[in-house]
């Protein structure tokens, strides 16, 4: 089955402790990207990738860091996680060929930073 | 960069009744719309989408208005029902350089009261 997947999906930690969340497409799709979802606020996009070892910042980069080692995976990783970073966090992919490609979004990562 | 402002926060409307939601956008470069539903607990996912070069689009009970000149662009939902329930988002792709990058609205809660 075609889909993206996260882990975990749910994570209470504290301030300080580092985390990653993995993100893993089997899709083959070229683009992947990471959005945080607050009320209010919409999705707002944090990081995306073009390709294997290409990434660039996206509206909300601060605090978070991404890799892009393997098409497949794009872990998102927060190095000193604080309470403003509570949120639930998406992944998502499309194949890199054409700006109308349909995105597909993981089932989300429920984060609380205490 | 991109700038999509969505209308109105909240929406309820009654079983059988029609629901409008409207998205302004800031890049005129911007060529590609999709609107996405999100039901509660669940991922966003893609309902419909339109094109620059297109004015209008169908599917079904749902249909999509660009107004390129106005930088605006509508969602209708004809005929609701209950499970049209669902927080939806618009958002806005560029071209070039801002085709990577797909930017959400505040998002539009519809309720459908039976």
């Amino acid at each position: 089955e075609a889909q993206v997947t996260q882990n975990p999906r749910y994570l209470i930690t504290v301030t300080g402790k580092k985390l990653t969340v993995t993100c893993s497409q089997n899709m083959n799709h070229e683009y992947m990207s990471w959005y945080r979802q607050d009320p209010g606020l919409g999705l707002r996009q944090i990081y995306y990738s073009m390709n294997v070892e290409v990434t660039d910042k996206g509206d909300v980069p601060e605090g978070y860091k991404v890799s892009r080692k393997e098409k497949r995976n794009f872990p998102l990783i927060l190095e000193s996680p604080s309470p403003n970073q509570t949120s639930l966090y998406f992944c998502a992919s499309r194949p890199g060929t054409s700006a109308y490609n349909e995105q597909f979004f993981g089932p989300g990562t429920r984060l609380t930073v205490l | 960069g991109e700038n999509v402002e969505q209308h109105p926060s909240t929406l309820s409307v009654q079983e059988g009744d029609s629901a409008v939601i409207k998205c302004t956008y800031s890049d005129s470069a911007s060529n590609y719309f999709p609107w996405y539903k999100q039901e509660l607990g669940k991922r966003p996912q893609l309902i419909i989408d339109i094109r620059s070069n297109v004015g209008e689009k169908k599917d079904q009970r749902i249909a999509v208005t660009l107004n390129k000149t106005a930088k605006h662009f509508s969602l209708h939902i004809t005929e609701t029902q209950p499970e049209d329930s669902a927080v939806y988002f618009c958002a806005a792709r560029g071209s070039g350089a801002g085709s990577y990058q797909l930017t959400f609205g505040k998002g539009t809660k519809l309720s459908v009261i039976p």
